[in-house]
């Protein structure tokens, strides 16, 4: 079936860049995306990416994708203490399914 | 402005007591999840609906039921045999395209005493 895995918490520096790691099952997930929670919210999508795709940026986060290994990673460059969050990695099939999240801690 | 809603933002419920919880959109999509998160369990699936008057179980199905009667509108009733109902609840909605976003809305916190 499908699923998708994340290590469960990142702690980094401010000004360090953050890597945050997702695996996934589902080999005919189209677009893979990520999200981001705040503390007591809903989530919000920040960036997703195609299939076919290696590599997308958008500003200070770049996302890679390897289909071979089915791992798909989040870079965010710079990382500040607003960063601090949980970060969500979802593949879509009819479900929409998420990783167990992430939880970045940025330390000034 | 459009969104989608879940209310009550905290909810409180004896043990043994049903409980319903709310979720609106007025986005006009066709999809609509419910997902329980637990800390360190991130997101699972409880029941999803990719069109009006039809719902699939997700991952952790049982204990919960869900109604789709009108596009707008997916409540999740929490019953008393769901064993452990005490969890943050999020409901989703999104359009049914290759790829579309999916928005979420702010989250019920329920508590079982």
């Amino acid at each position: 079936g499908e699923d998708v895995e994340q290590s469960l918490f990142l702690s980094v520096r401010e000004g360090d860049s953050s890597v945050i790691n997702c695996t996934y099952t589902d080999s005919s997930s189209t677009y893979l995306y990520w999200y981001k929670q705040e503390p007591g919210a809903g989530l919000q999508l920040l960036t997703y990416i195609f299939s076919n795709m290696d590599m997308k940026q958008d500003q200070r986060l770049t996302v890679l994708l390897n289909k071979k290994d089915k791992h798909l990673s989040l870079r965010i460059a710079d990382t500040q203490t607003g960063d601090s969050a949980i970060y969500f990695c979802a593949e879509k099939g009819g479900k929409l399914i998420f990783g167990q999240g992430t939880e970045l801690s940025v330390k000034p | 402005d459009g969104g989608i809603t879940q209310s009550p933002k905290y909810l409180f419920r004896k043990e043994g007591q049903n409980v319903t919880l709310s979720c609106e959109q007025n986005l006009n999509h066709d999809a609509m999840y419910w997902y329980r998160q637990d800390p360190g369990q991130g997101l699972r699936l409880i029941y999803y609906s990719q069109i009006v008057n039809d719902f699939q179980k997700g991952d952790i199905a049982e204990g919960y039921s869900v109604s789709r009667e009108k596009k707008e509108s997916f409540p999740l009733t929490v019953t008393s045999a769901q064993k452990n109902p005490t969890a943050f609840y999020l409901c989703a909605s999104r359009h049914r395209g290759e790829n579309t976003e999916a928005f979420f809305g702010q989250g019920t916190r329920l508590t079982v005493v």
